[in-house]
């Protein structure tokens, strides 16, 4: 198993630019998520998913695009970067009804200029 | 939506002490996870406790859900356990929310 791979770990855009954030997973877990990481605010919530067809936005959706239309991919599309959009972004994954908690990808470093 | 607190934000000790590092949430929770971020970013589950304690090894977690909080134990601090401590929960509409963290130092 490689668990969640992101891709790509490094990333700088211009203002305005367009990109898509990969991540996949090979344990056949249903839920999956996004999050940003900025200095002292923690983890944010931007979208989730409980299973391939189904989203929701977390808590900070706005600027950011997602859908699941497969049980191992779960994209994340940033449609016109903004400075304010520079951060870490994580994506996790977990099987619902199970006892084993989250796993998360190694982060993608996002700049945006 | 739920709200989840975390204490102290910041810990500062020497190798060999005892810690405890709690959380607090507002709601009623699914699911309380915690987890640790190295300095180099990685994040590693450490408990999934919705209720209860467990222990591996030099950490241990209770879960007093009926009080909406979680208590995380490291005893021995090793140079190795420094960086951020998270709690997340999940609630009713499936929400994963973290709290702000610990960053926890241990001095040599």
């Amino acid at each position: 198993n490689a668990g969640v791979t992101q891709t790509p770990k490094f990333q700088v855009l211009k203002t305005g630019q367009s990109m898509t954030l990969q991540c996949a997973q090979d344990m056949n877990h249903e839920y999956m998520s996004w999050y940003r990481q900025d200095p002292g605010m923690g983890l944010r919530l931007i979208h989730y998913s409980v299973g391939a067809g189904i989203t929701d936005q977390g808590e900070v959706p706005n600027g950011y695009n997602v859908s699941r239309s497969t049980t191992e991919d779960f994209p994340l599309r940033l449609l016109s970067a903004a400075p304010s959009q520079t951060s870490v972004y994580f994506c996790a994954s977990n099987k619902t009804g199970t006892n084993y908690g989250y796993t998360f990808g190694s982060g993608t470093r996002l700049t945006v200029v | 939506g739920i709200q989840v607190e975390q204490s102290p934000p910041d810990l500062i000790l020497q190798e060999g002490a005892n810690s405890t590092l709690r959380c607090n949430f507002s709601d009623s929770v699914n699911n309380l996870q915690w987890f640790h971020q190295n300095p180099w970013g990685q994040l590693i589950n450490l408990f999934y406790i919705p209720s209860g304690t467990k222990q591996n090894g030099r950490l241990s977690a209770t879960t007093v859900a009926t009080e909406r909080y979680s208590l995380l134990y490291i005893s021995s601090s090793q140079t190795t356990d420094s960086g951020v401590y998270f709690c997340a929960v999940q609630n009713r509409d499936d929400k994963i929310i973290f709290g702000k963290g610990t960053r926890l130092h241990i001095l040599p």
